[in-house]
């Protein structure tokens, strides 16, 4: 069946260190997004792609990148952690128009 | 910005009661409204949607209302069970692939 999967599901960080979470799906879904989910602030988009090589920002984009180098993957880095990214990070897929949305099982980071 | 408002923020409600959650969208542009369930831990799951060339949808304990004039829509869950308590997030489509979350309702089902 196909699914989407993050990596880790839970990881501990220092401040300042470059961190990666991983999102893969085989939905062959051109359409991938991450956001982070916050008490009091539902999901908040981080960064999307609509098919390889294409990367866009989204409301919280600072201190975030990606790359979609395949259909597959989209990493999530964070370059220089901080306190503030302490969250849980969804990756998410879907098909044109955002049909059939699904989300990956979630990765829990704690900046330290 | 373009943004969704649900409420309320947390509801609590009698096993068999009914349980209506009301969302506000700005964008009069949005067409396409999802309703996700997340349970405790777990990642958010598509329970229902509507279109916004139709006006009410339902599948068996949940219909989901859509007032496009007002741009407000609901989701109403009836006979509630004790499973149906989750945290609720209603969204909102915008520039065709992405979406408004709402901050999320806690719903209690107290048996």
């Amino acid at each position: 069946d196909a699914e989407i999967t993050q990596s880790p599901r839970h990881k501990i960080t220092e401040t300042g260190r470059q961190v990666t979470l991983a999102c893969h799906q085989t939905w062959n879904h051109n359409n991938m997004f991450w956001y982070r989910q916050d008490l009091g602030h539902g999901l908040r988009l981080i960064h999307y792609s609509y098919g390889v090589h294409d990367t866009n920002k989204g409301e919280v984009s600072d201190g975030y990148s990606v790359s979609r180098s395949n259909t597959e993957d989209l990493p999530l880095t964070l370059e220089s952690a901080a306190s503030s990214q302490t969250s849980v990070y969804f990756c998410a897929s879907s098909e044109p128009g955002g049909y059939g949305y699904t989300f990956g099982s979630g990765t829990r980071l704690t900046v330290v | 910005g373009e943004n969704v408002e649900q409420h309320p923020s947390t509801l609590s409600v009698q096993e068999g009661d009914s349980a209506v959650i009301k969302c506000t969208y700005s964008d009069s542009a949005s067409n396409y409204f999802p309703w996700y369930k997340q349970e405790l831990g777990k990642r958010p799951q598509l329970i229902i949607d509507i279109r916004s060339n139709v006006g009410e949808k339902k599948d068996q304990r949940i219909a989901v209302t859509l007032n496009k004039t007002a741009k407000h829509f609901s989701l109403h869950i009836t006979e509630t069970q004790p499973e149906d308590s989750a945290v609720y997030f209603c969204a909102a489509r915008y520039n065709f692939n992405k979406f408004y979350f709402g901050s999320g309702t806690k719903l209690n089902v107290k048996p």
